[in-house]
């Protein structure tokens, strides 16, 4: 069984300053790591995912993760945010021997980003 | 569809009714799942279904709770003798079959139901 812990609940950040959202997890097996945003009032968007290669993973509107085997880690870091990223952000795992099961979600952190 | 709709995307209910979750996944997608969110939670599993094959009902809280999946592709949730820890937003997810997690889940936009 796995587990993903995103420690800061909430995240206050001014605009254009940098945010980092922690998320650890703990499995005995190889798993995908995934990075969910949902906005206020709709459903949640795969944001980024890191499945191989690469251990730096970056999304289309900035967002880059950065998965740490040895800290067990999937930080997720923008350089500078924008009113726009406030969001509930979750972290996700998967088993990579059972692809189609389910992902496992962290509590979730959510960006209040200030103007 | 282009996307998974859930249907009703608000439900009041009043205790101890039961209610009737609607789930229409991607055409094509032959996984699908349910989560529930409750008020400052993270996700929590309740049921997956692969195919034809048996669901994993592991996450299911209760025996008030059941689910199915109709002919591989709607699947609706019911709630028996609804409580009020029962209210959240039920969210619905589809996946092509293994490649789940290659491509992430698509979700639909939830059904927030509040038990009064």
């Amino acid at each position: 069984a796995q587990s993903v812990t995103q420690l800061d609940s909430q995240v206050p950040v001014f605009e254009e300053a940098p945010v980092e959202l922690r998320c650890n997890y703990s499995s005995s097996v190889s798993v995908y790591l995934f990075w969910y945003v949902q906005y206020p009032n709709q459903g949640l968007q795969l944001l980024l995912k890191y499945l191989s290669g690469s251990t730096l993973v970056e999304s289309i509107n900035g967002f880059e993760a950065e998965f740490n085997k040895s800290q067990t880690s999937f930080h997720l870091r923008k350089p500078s945010v924008h009113i726009s990223d406030t969001a509930e952000y979750f972290c996700a795992v998967s088993e990579v021997d059972n692809a189609g099961n389910m992902l496992t979600f962290g509590g979730g952190t959510r960006l209040m980003v200030k103007p | 569809g282009a996307g998974v709709s859930q249907s009703p995307s608000n439900k009041v209910t009043e205790k101890g009714k039961d209610v009737e979750l609607r789930c229409d996944p991607i055409s094509g997608h032959t996984a699908l799942y349910w989560y529930r969110q409750s008020l400052g939670q993270g996700l929590e599993f309740l049921i997956y279904f692969q195919g034809n094959s048996a669901p994993d009902k592991s996450g299911l809280p209760s025996d008030r709770f059941s689910a199915e999946r109709t002919g591989g592709s709607v699947s609706t949730l019911t709630i028996q003798r609804t409580q009020q820890e029962d209210s959240a937003v039920y969210l619905c997810a589809s996946s092509l079959a293994a490649t789940g997690a290659n491509y992430g889940y698509t979700f639909g936009s939830g059904t927030r139901l509040t038990v009064v």
